[in-house]
């Protein structure tokens, strides 16, 4: 089955550290991409960083990064330097790209980041 | 460039009552989507569409239809309001092929009493 799992519904960090956010994902379709996004508490959601299952290289996006491995079919977000502003619900999502899957995006439940002063 | 547009951005319908949210995109934008949004159950997929006349169910479509009869426009409707309808609800588009990122609305917050 399709599915994407974030373990960690709460997670702290101090200010100016990295921290990393886990997503993990099951499908056995080749083709598919995973993005991240994020819900502050005003409620928009903003994309930040998506990985293609073909790409060779991890995607890097400013302070984010997804470390990919997907012999693990794990697609974890670290944020490095994390700031206030960076307070907010992290979604993991997945796409599937054939056709028979319809494109649909498949999420997990979040995870809630605090940062601290 | 207004991206992805939701109207109203609050509503309370009493139960029973019908409505229609709207949803537009100015992106040409072939796929577009409705989600709702409940504590604790992240997203989950309410109606989708691939293109102009194609609408298809997603994992929670009961009580809710949707039309695609233009490409920028795709409104959700609410047929017969109940409390289990309460929640946010977010319209998103994005291109149809490859690994593009879905751009979304800024939610509604739909009350039902």
């Amino acid at each position: 089955a399709q599915k994407i799992t974030q373990t960690q519904p709460g997670m702290f960090v101090q200010e100016k550290e990295a921290v990393t956010l886990d997503c993990t994902y099951d499908t056995s379709d080749p083709s598919y991409g995973l993005f991240w996004y994020k819900q502050p508490s005003s409620g928009e959601m903003i994309f930040l960083i998506y990985q293609g299952s073909y790409d060779q290289q991890n995607a890097t996006e400013g302070r984010y990064s997804l470390n990919f491995q997907k012999a693990r079919k794990s697609a974890n977000l670290v944020i490095s330097a994390s700031q206030l502003g960076d307070s907010a619900m992290y979604f993991c999502a997945m796409r599937h790209f054939n056709a028979g899957n319809n494109r649909k995006l498949i999420w997990g439940l979040g995870t809630s980041l605090a940062v601290n002063p | 460039n207004a991206g992805v547009t939701q109207t109203p951005k609050f509503q309370v319908l009493k139960t029973g009552q019908s409505m229609t949210l709207q949803c537009a995109q100015d992106m040409n934008h072939e796929y577009m989507s409705w989600y709702r949004q409940d504590p604790g159950m992240g997203l989950r997929l309410i109606h989708y569409s691939v293109g102009a006349g194609i609408t298809d169910q997603g994992e929670v479509p009961n009580g809710y239809n949707v039309s695609r009869s233009t490409t920028e426009d795709f409104p959700l409707r609410l047929l017969s309001a109940a409390p289990s309808q309460t929640s946010v609800y977010f319209c998103a588009s994005s291109e149809l092929a490859g690994g593009y990122e879905q751009y979304f609305g800024p939610g509604t917050r739909l009350t039902v009493t």
